[in-house]
């Protein structure tokens, strides 16, 4: 049983299309977030969902888009990706701010 | 704004011995201060959280400590394994109702055989 799942694990795409990438927990906690975690291994907080509200958006570009149809739900979609959003992108879930639990990550590669 | 520093070299260090890891923090006084572990190619696995009232946290072979007063976590694994190789990121949490952890940029430990 998987705690926090993303699918997919890899994606690649060309410049300018649109992904999304899909995360869902099943440990019932109330915060949900998604991390990207660049070339030289940095892992930089993007959002936090709190019961489903946006309460953490770090200076995202608006083609990042998340949304939480339910609190065990997390989805990153991304407009007209470019190739600067290659990196890793981590989604993880935790009871109000204890330990956070990592999904696996997706690898995305924009070409 | 919050920062977290470790040491990006990688750390050699041969079986048996203990591995002392640091990080550092600046500009805030984080409530606790998280330790994960990453393997290649998988997602950051929690270890041990230790919070600014206490000094030290043990689980198993690991130790981490607290000082405020340096700005400074140590994360120690004993008697380590060639399995213990990976790379360990501090995070900085900074209370209830903040919602996001700061982590640093990990430290690459390689426990030789």
């Amino acid at each position: 049983d998987t705690a926090v799942s993303q699918t997919p694990k890899y994606l690649v795409t060309q410049m300018g299309n649109d992904k999304s990438i899909k995360c869902e927990q099943n440990l019932g906690h109330d915060t949900m977030y998604w991390y990207k975690q660049d070339s030289k291994k940095f892992l930089k907080i993007m959002f936090s969902y709190n019961n489903k509200e946006l309460i953490i958006n770090e200076t995202v570009p608006n083609r990042f888009s998340p949304k939480s149809p339910d609190k065990a739900h997390l989805n990153l979609h991304i407009n007209s990706l470019e190739l600067g959003d290659s990196a890793v992108y981590f989604c993880a879930s935790s009871h109000s701010t204890e330990e956070a639990f990592f999904g696996q990550g997706t690898r995305l590669t924009v070409v | 704004s919050q920062k977290i520093e470790q040491n990006s070299e990688a750390l050699n260090i041969q079986e048996g011995k203990t591995a002392t890891l640091t990080c550092n923090y600046t500009n805030y006084s984080p409530a606790y201060l998280q330790w994960y572990r990453q393997d290649p190619g998988r997602g950051p696995v929690f270890l041990l959280l230790i919070r600014e009232n206490e000094k030290e946290k043990r689980k198993e072979r690991l130790k981490v400590t607290f000082d405020t007063t340096l700005k400074q976590s140590l994360f120690h694994i004993t008697a380590s394994q060639p399995a213990d190789s990976a790379t360990y990121l501090c995070a900085q949490g900074l209370g209830a109702g903040t919602y996001k952890y700061i982590f640093g940029t990990g430290t690459r430990l390689k426990v030789l055989a």
